[in-house]
């Protein structure tokens, strides 16, 4: 079945670093693509989507290119702040209303300064 | 902007108990959610719920889970007799007339069972 795989974390970065978190699929169809961000003692917020290949997704200097050829949806982000600091989540759904999302474990990314 | 809110955000149960864990989606949303997560796992579907009846679900949603939209404002979930392995975060989340084209999910209840 579809799935998602996200990199292991914690991934610990000091202010104004860059950052890549990377997220790869198996899906049937052509799915759409999200990242998901969980800031602490809050719900799950959506970053940014992409909803076919080539698309990029855009939000707060997140970044993330759906790439067909290699099944990936990496998230990127060129310089991290503290109140970066969250739960990443990368997932993805089919194109029909209402379809579940499918999340990968979550990636922890801790931001000192 | 509107949020989706979770009650209890905590709940502390023991085995065989029902528990119910309630959601208020956003107002004018027609697609209702739940997920869960055990500690240290994915984050996993477990039933979506539109025009008052369950559209999909998981292999996870057995008999022991069931979901009720009562008064065209809550949106619950009952467990009828936790498991150990029930103890997650379960979180609840909304979507509009477009589907899942983007979730509104709330801060979650965390369920331990003892």
């Amino acid at each position: 079945g579809d799935s998602v795989t996200q990199m292991e974390g914690p991934v610990t970065l000091s202010e104004e670093a860059f950052l890549t978190i990377n997220c790869t699929y198996t899906a049937t169809g052509y799915p759409s693509l999200f990242w998901y961000v969980q800031y602490p003692g809050e719900g799950l917020q959506l970053l940014l989507k992409a909803t076919k290949a080539d698309d990029k997704g855009s939000n707060k200097g997140f970044e993330a290119t759906y790439r067909k050829e290699t099944t990936s949806f990496h998230l990127e982000k060129g310089s991290v702040q503290v109140s970066d600091s969250a739960v990443y989540f990368c997932a993805l759904s089919g194109n029909q209303a209402g379809t579940a999302l499918i999340f990968g474990k979550g990636t922890t990314l801790s931001v000192s300064s | 902007e509107p949020e989706v809110t979770q009650t209890p955000s905590h709940q502390v149960t023991q085995m065989g108990q029902e528990v119910i864990l309630r959601c208020v989606p956003i107002s004018n949303h027609l697609y209702f959610y739940w997920y869960r997560q055990i500690l240290g796992q994915k984050v996993e579907f477990l039933v979506s719920f539109y025009n008052n009846e369950i559209s999909e679900k998981s292999e996870i949603f057995d008999d022991q889970f069931s979901v009720e939209r009562p008064d065209g404002s809550n949106f619950t979930l009952k467990i009828r007799s936790t498991k150990l392995e029930d103890s997650a975060m379960y979180f609840c989340a909304s979507s509009g007339a477009a589907g899942n084209e983007k979730l509104f999910f709330g801060s979650g209840t965390q369920l331990s069972v003892l």
